[in-house]
């Protein structure tokens, strides 16, 4: 069974604290996604990449950055948590090569920054 | 610019009725259509997705599709509704960006279906 996971479901942090989101996923896919999703807004892409050590921006990438040093690994990170920053993040992965590979999902990790 | 538009914030339907939610979208090219579902505290499920061929796609669950090049729609669309379907739905569109290709959601309709 395919699987993509995060490293918390739920996760509080103070404003200013520098957070780590870890996603994995075991289909030994190419591409990797992390979005951000809230009420009304659907979800958002903040960055992606393609292959290893390969990053690109998404949609809103202030205050987000990424890192994958290893194919089945990308994290999120945010350098200083801002109080906006809470809501939820899902990390996706799909084959790379062609643009109609669906998507796999994480179950989500809930983060709140007091 | 590639977007997708998901005019329905919220689709109310009986159990049993058909249900339909509806997707429209705008990209150059041919689209890559796809709808995805997410259960309540859980991540997306990938339902059913339309490349080229035949427009009435079907997927997961029962559920299916209608690609509508004219009028630049892909609803999602079930005969018979069931209470479990409730959950949130979205619809996404594949676009070129540096060489690869990174899907747009629209921003989602809730369906609640009553029994």
């Amino acid at each position: 069974d395919v699987k993509v996971t995060q490293s918390s479901r739920y996760l509080v942090k103070r404003t200013g604290e520098k957070v780590f989101l870890e996603c994995v996923q075991d289909m030994d896919h190419e591409n990797m996604f992390w979005y951000r999703q809230d009420p009304g807004l659907g979800l958002r892409l903040i960055y992606f990449s393609y292959d290893v050590k390969m990053k690109e921006k998404g949609d809103i990438p202030e205050g987000y950055s990424v890192s994958r040093e290893k194919k089945e690994r990308f994290s999120l990170i945010l350098e200083s948590a801002s109080t906006n920053q809470t809501s939820m993040y899902l990390c996706a992965s799909s084959l790379g090569g062609s643009s109609y590979n669906e998507q796999f999902f994480g179950p989500g990790t809930r983060l709140t920054v007091l | 610019a590639q977007s997708v538009a998901q005019p329905e914030d919220q689709v109310n339907v009986a159990e049993g009725n058909p249900l339909t939610v509806k997707c429209t979208y705008s990209v150059s090219g041919n689209p890559y259509l796809f709808w995805y579902v997410q259960y309540p505290n859980r991540g997306l499920q990938f339902l059913l997705k339309y490349i080229t061929g035949d427009n009435l796609v079907k997927g997961s669950y029962g559920f299916e599709a209608e690609f509508n090049k004219s009028q630049t729609s892909f609803h999602l669309k079930k005969p018979s509704a069931l209470v479990s379907d409730s959950a949130l739905y979205f619809c996404a569109v594949r676009r070129p960006s540096g060489g690869s290709y990174i899907p747009t959601f629209g921003r989602g309709t809730s369906l609640i279906v009553h029994p």
